[in-house]
């Protein structure tokens, strides 16, 4: 199984909704990844995990919080959203973290988010 | 961090070998050059990577010069599928450039 998997494939929420992003993986990576994409740019570090732990928090406003509750799942829990965060959030996991200079990126297809 | 620079686009010739260049003037001795693609509305797609010595796979070629300063990825008999965004990342930290988009022209 080479898949990362992201639900839902798209979500509408209106700005004071909660709602969350979901990410699984079953290849025993031990680090994920959270990224943003906006139309024709590339995409945009938001958040990394190392073994369950935040390593990398790129400055993301609060409204953004991430967690990885088991080596597997990682999710972006989604709160008081501005129209301007609607973009595609793509998640991705890599067999070492960053700073082992190996491992290839794998990604979802992303979750495609509109906030009215 | 390791910086990389891409031309913005690309024409390619169905059939013929695309060679898309990246600059990595910065990279240090430890770190990768790594290729991934993005076609329209799909998550990034891992190429290749490789470290000093040029590398193939079933999909691409990958020639790194020998300062290390710059890279060459080439997709041998270009296709309609290849059309899509490519990047060229230095390892250590994924941060996406611009890319590359390529097209293919039938």
């Amino acid at each position: 199984d080479t898949e990362v998997t992201q639900t839902p494939k798209h979500l509408v929420m209106g700005m004071t909704n909660k709602k969350s992003l979901k990410c699984e993986q079953h290849m025993g990576h031990r680090a994920m990844y959270w990224y943003k994409q906006k139309a024709k740019k590339p995409p945009e570090l938001m958040f990394v995990y190392s073994y369950e732990k935040l390593s990398i928090n790129e400055s993301v406003p609060s409204r953004f919080s991430p967690e990885c509750p088991n080596s597997s799942l990682l999710n972006l829990h989604l709160h008081a959203l501005q129209p301007e965060d609607s973009a595609l959030y793509l998640c991705a996991s890599s067999q070492v973290d960053l700073f082992a200079n190996t491992g290839e990126l794998f990604f979802g297809e992303g979750s495609r988010l509109t906030v009215l | 961090d390791a910086k990389t620079t891409q031309p913005p686009s690309m024409d390619c010739a169905e059939g013929r070998a695309a060679n898309l260049p990246c600059n990595h003037s910065t990279i240090s001795g430890n770190e990768y050059v790594y290729w991934y693609r993005q076609i329209h509305s799909q998550g990034p797609q891992y190429i290749i990577h490789g470290l000093k010595n040029n590398e193939t796979n079933e999909m691409a070629s990958l020639i790194i010069t020998e300062d290390r300063k710059s890279s060459t990825l080439i997709l041998p008999h270009a296709t309609l599928r290849d059309t899509a965004v490519y990047y060229c990342i230095v390892r250590n930290k994924i941060i996406f450039g611009k890319g590359t988009r390529l097209h293919i022209l039938p």
